[in-house]
């Protein structure tokens, strides 16, 4: 099982908006809209931000938003912050119970 | 309010066995749907999941490490436990457990996790 592809890192100034891209196969992101999305700072244990591809868990600012194309998932930050500089990683179900995350993102705002 | 809490050995040496404690409050296994999930992350690097116990006692595991992987529960404890076999230093890691929401893929509370590092 092979670790979903994130960029590295991505970057925006307060205000704009981000997109990070969580790119998988047909076994995992193409085959399921079971994607979630987790921010963590540093220190700090993963928080959950979407599932299911685009559903904010009660109390996630609307800011953020999911959305998938095929084997690509994307979580969107708009209007970003300066809280909102942090780690993201997506996560997908693959299948019989199993679930792979990705690489992982570091967002920095400027 | 859902809490949990990771809990065991800070170092293991080589070739040991480790066992990790999630112990959690606000849900119960008798819930249809719950699960209760072992992620870890070596530092500076990415989140691999490792295993997930269901409500049911169904149990999943990475592919990669289920020949060393065991998830139980003690339901009367309100307890899951990771045993994992062989430890070697690419085991070091922050070990978290997650709870997995009823009906939805996806693990919507974390413990503050475990640090384990790998070391003779």
């Amino acid at each position: 099982q092979s670790a979903l592809t994130q960029p590295a890192s991505v970057s925006g100034s307060p205000g704009q908006s981000i997109t990070i891209s969580c790119t998988g196969t047909r076994s995992d992101v193409g085959g399921y809209y079971y994607v979630s999305w987790y921010q963590q700072h540093p220190g700090k244990a993963p928080k959950l931000m979407i599932y299911d591809v685009s559903n904010r868990p009660s109390g996630v600012s609307n800011r953020f938003s999911g959305s998938k194309s095929g084997n690509t998932a994307s979580l969107t930050i708009s209007g970003l912050q300066a809280e909102d500089e942090a780690d993201y990683y997506c996560s997908s179900y693959t299948g019989d119970s199993i679930y792979v995350f990705g690489t992982g993102t570091k967002v920095t705002v400027l | 309010q859902i809490t949990l809490k990771e809990s065991g050995p800070t170092l293991v040496k080589p070739t040991q066995t480790l066992t990790l404690t999630c112990s959690f409050s606000g849900f119960s296994f008798s819930t249809s749907g719950v699960g209760v999930g072992w992620i870890r992350q070596p530092p500076g690097k990415a989140l691999e999941w490792l295993a997930l116990l269901y409500w049911d006692d169904d149990k999943r595991y990475s592919p990669s490490l289920e020949s060393r992987l065991t998830i139980t529960k003690d339901t009367s404890k309100n307890q899951v436990v990771l045993t994992m076999t062989n430890m070697g230093p690419v085991d070091t890691a922050r070990y978290y457990c997650a709870h997995r929401l009823p009906g939805v893929d996806t693990f919507d509370l974390w413990g503050q996790g475990t640090m384990v590092t790998v070391s003779s």
